[in-house]
C-alpha cells in the first residue's frame, strides 16, 4: 500500500482552466504539506494543515486554495491556471508538526 | 544569500568514495533535514535530526547547532546512491521548511 498517494502522476493543460490534485495518506499523520518544485528543481513550502487546519499559507497567489475534508485527504485546487503554475507539485505528511515527512510521488503539470 | 546553502552543487564520485555533502544555515532552527530525490523525481526522508549525530546504514548527519552546520555522509559509494540530496531546516513558529538548492551526487561504477 502506498503511504501518501496523489493523483493524477501528469496533468497537462490550457491556460486559463482550472485543475485539481488529489492527495491521501493511510499512516494516520495528523499534519499534511503541500510543496512546490521549480523547474531549477528548488523546493517551496505552499501550505500546511493540522487536523484539517491551515497552519501554513505561504505567499501563493489566491488562485491555490487546499481543501482538507478529513485529516488523511489534502486536496489543491487551481483556478485560471498561468504558464508559470507549471511545476511538480509535491504532498507530504508527518505524525506531528515538524516531524519526519513521507512524500507523494509528485504530480508534473504542465500549463500550456 | 540563501538561508539555506548547500555544497558542493554538484559531485561525482567513484565506487566506494566516501562523500560528504555539506549544508550551512542562517536561522535559528528547530531540526534539520536530510532528503533524497531520485532521478525518477520521488523525495525520501533520509534523516531529520536536531543535535549530534545519526546513522542509518551507510548513511551518516550530524550537525553542529552552534555553527549552524550540518554533513551528511555516506560511506562506500554505490551507483545506486546516485540522486539529488536535499538539506532543509525547520524554522519560524510553524515549523517552515527551508530548503537548500540540492546536492546532485553522480557515483559511477
Amino acid at each position: 500500500d502506498t503511504a501518501v498517494s496523489q493523483t493524477p502522476k501528469y496533468l497537462v493543460t490550457q491556460m486559463g482552466n482550472d485543475k485539481s490534485i488529489k492527495c491521501e495518506q493511510n499512516l494516520g499523520h495528523d499534519t499534511m504539506y503541500w510543496y512546490k518544485q521549480d523547474s531549477k528543481k528548488f523546493l517551496k513550502i505552499m501550505f500546511s494543515y493540522n487536523n484539517k487546519e491551515l497552519i501554513i499559507n505561504e505567499t501563493v497567489p489566491n488562485r491555490f486554495s487546499p481543501k482538507s475534508p478529513d485529516k488523511a485527504h489534502l486536496n489543491l485546487h487551481i483556478n485560471s491556471l498561468e504558464l508559470g503554475d507549471s511545476a511538480v507539485y509535491f504532498c507530504a505528511s508527518s505524525q506531528v508538526t515538524r516531524g519526519q515527512l513521507f512524500f507523494g510521488s509528485g504530480t508534473q503539470l504542465s500549463v500550456l | 544569500k540563501n538561508e539555506v546553502e548547500q555544497s558542493p552543487q554538484n559531485l561525482t564520485a567513484q565506487e566506494g568514495e566516501f562523500i560528504t555533502i555539506n549544508c550551512s544555515y542562517s536561522v535559528g532552527i528547530s531540526a534539520l533535514h536530510w532528503l533524497q530525490q531520485h532521478p525518477g523525481g520521488g523525495i525520501v526522508s533520509l534523516f531529520m535530526l536536531s543535535s549530534g549525530k545519526k546513522k542509518h546504514g551507510r548513511l551518516i548527519a550530524t550537525i553542529n547547532i552552534q555553527e549552524k552546520h550540518s554533513s551528511l555522509h555516506i560511506t562506500a559509494s554505490h551507483p545506486r546512491d546516485s540522486a539529488v540530496y536535499i538539506c532543509a531546516v525547520e524554522g519560524g513558529s510553524q515549523g517552515n521548511l527551508i530548503f537548500g538548492k540540492g546536492t546532485k551526487l553522480s557515483v559511477k561504477p
